[in-house]
């Protein structure tokens, strides 16, 4: 069964900084995996999808990477900026259209 | 601007009463999905449909929890007698799966708390 897990719970950096959050799955036989952003009381805004045939994907300041053989993934955000202070979910599809699973999430806030 | 569309946005009951939850997924998704998320175990699928048809509802509670698709533009999430143990936020998400790419778009969510 498919876990995701999301370390830390909680970060908080300065403003400009650039910052790392890791997302681990347990199964590397997966279809895919998808970041998401939620901001309070909102629903999940969906940031980057990388197939599993991929290793990287990019929009903006953000990139998000792919290891499957070692069950890991980072979105790395550079230059953060207090509107970045939200959520991050990360989310692994074992199969095409199947369920995504969640990991619990990494609170992220960006002082100025 | 294409979204899902979720109803109510909040609801307060008391136990017992049935609570109906609505969503209107993108036009053209084919795949349906329904999780609860809470502070304690963050976002659980409760159920998902694939052109209408139930492919999963193992992590719903069968004895009051009812999961529909009347048609392509509607699904419902029924909760029939509700419990505070329900409270928490109910997401509808769709999504085009049919060898696609399998990106996943959520509605708002439903806030329900049961008093």
């Amino acid at each position: 069964k498919q876990e995701v897990t999301q370390i830390p719970a909680a970060l908080s950096v300065p403003e400009g900084e650039n910052l790392v959050l890791n997302c681990s799955f347990t199964d590397s036989a997966i279809y895919n995996l998808q970041w998401f952003r939620q901001d309070p009381g909102k629903g999940l805004t969906s940031l980057l999808l990388i197939q599993s045939s991929q290793r990287e994907q990019t929009s903006g300041r953000l990139n998000a990477s792919l290891d499957k053989s070692s069950g890991r993934s980072t979105l790395y955000i550079a230059a953060s900026q207090p509107g970045d202070s939200a959520t991050y979910l990360c989310a692994a599809a074992n199969q095409a259209g199947t369920a995504l699973i969640f990991g619990k999430g990494t609170t992220l806030s960006v002082s100025s | 601007d294409a979204r899902v569309t979720q109803t109510p946005r909040h609801k307060v009951t008391e136990m017992g009463q049935e609570v109906t939850m609505r969503c209107q997924p993108i036009l053209g998704h084919n795949t349906v999905f329904w999780y609860r998320q809470t502070m304690m175990q963050g976002l659980e699928l409760l159920a998902y449909f694939r052109n209408r048809a139930p492919l999963d509802d193992s992590g719903m509670p069968k004895d009051r929890f009812s999961a529909e698709m009347p048609d392509a533009t509607l699904a419902t999430l029924k909760i029939q007698p509700s419990e505070p143990r329900d409270s928490a936020v109910y997401f509808c998400a769709s999504g085009p799966f049919s060898g696609t790419t399998g990106e996943l778009f959520f509605g708002e969510g439903s806030r329900l708390t049961v008093l």
